[in-house]
């Protein structure tokens, strides 16, 4: 059974870097045609797309947070790594990683999410 | 805004069959097929339905869904309170080179 689980620090100040880890359970990150994505939610609104790392450690982007983000792929520790600098209060939200497969893009397997709040 | 429309809300009463569409462009859901999450409040989404009209294992059949040229819908029949939740769309934007989201709908059972 697959299982996802973010984590991180809860209160990041504005202008720094959020930086998140997903760590998976029951299956290899860099195995199959499999991809990790990163959605977020911001309180009481909708979700939105940050990006996805395949297997092999191809990556992409949303258009509207590219020159922020970065993922990784930490094989060793079997984990999922998000990246998102230069942080202002907008970016405070529910942050969740998921898989997909590939050629889909639909994400099969969430993680509970971890909430993380940008303020001084 | 989402690029992707779904009406914020809408309710039905127990037994009824509601839908929720999903209106999009010829860049996202024109080209692609979509899917459909599920998210009960405090929980994180669930993929309910996935390429257009597939169900995962364990999602009741009462749960389907279509598409039609720029435009999608998610059905519920046999409406059942464990149904009130929040519902996303989601597809491939061609233009954009990603994933985008609906703005989601609310389900209220009466």
């Amino acid at each position: 059974q697959v299982q996802l689980q973010e984590s991180g620090p809860g209160l990041v100040k504005p202008s720094q870097t959020l930086s998140l880890t997903c760590s998976v359970s029951g299956a290899s990150i860099s195995s199959g045609y499999y991809f990790w994505t990163w959605i977020r939610q911001p309180a009481g609104k909708g979700l939105e797309w940050i990006g996805r790392i395949y297997s092999r450690g191809s990556t992409t982007y949303s258009p509207s947070l590219k020159s922020r983000v970065t993922l990784s792929l930490d094989t060793s520790k079997n984990q999922v790594s998000l990246k998102l600098n230069s942080v202002t209060a907008a970016d405070t939200a529910i942050y969740y990683c998921a898989r997909g497969e590939w050629p889909l893009h639909s994400l099969d397997i969430w993680g509970q999410g971890t909430m993380v709040t940008a303020s001084s | 805004q989402s690029v992707l429309t779904q009406p914020p809300s809408t309710s039905g009463t127990p037994g009824q069959r509601v839908t929720i569409s999903c209106s999009g462009s010829s860049s996202n859901i024109g080209g692609n097929t979509v899917d459909w999450y599920q998210q009960l409040p405090g929980t994180a989404p669930k993929l309910l339905i996935y390429t257009t009209n597939q169900r995962p294992s364990g999602v009741p059949d009462r749960f389907s869904g279509s598409k039609s040229g720029t435009s999608a819908s998610l059905a519920i029949s046999g409406l059942q309170s464990e149904d009130e939740a929040d519902y996303y769309c989601a597809t491939w934007d061609d233009s954009l080179i990603g994933v985008i989201f609906g703005g989601g709908t609310k389900l209220t059972v009466l």
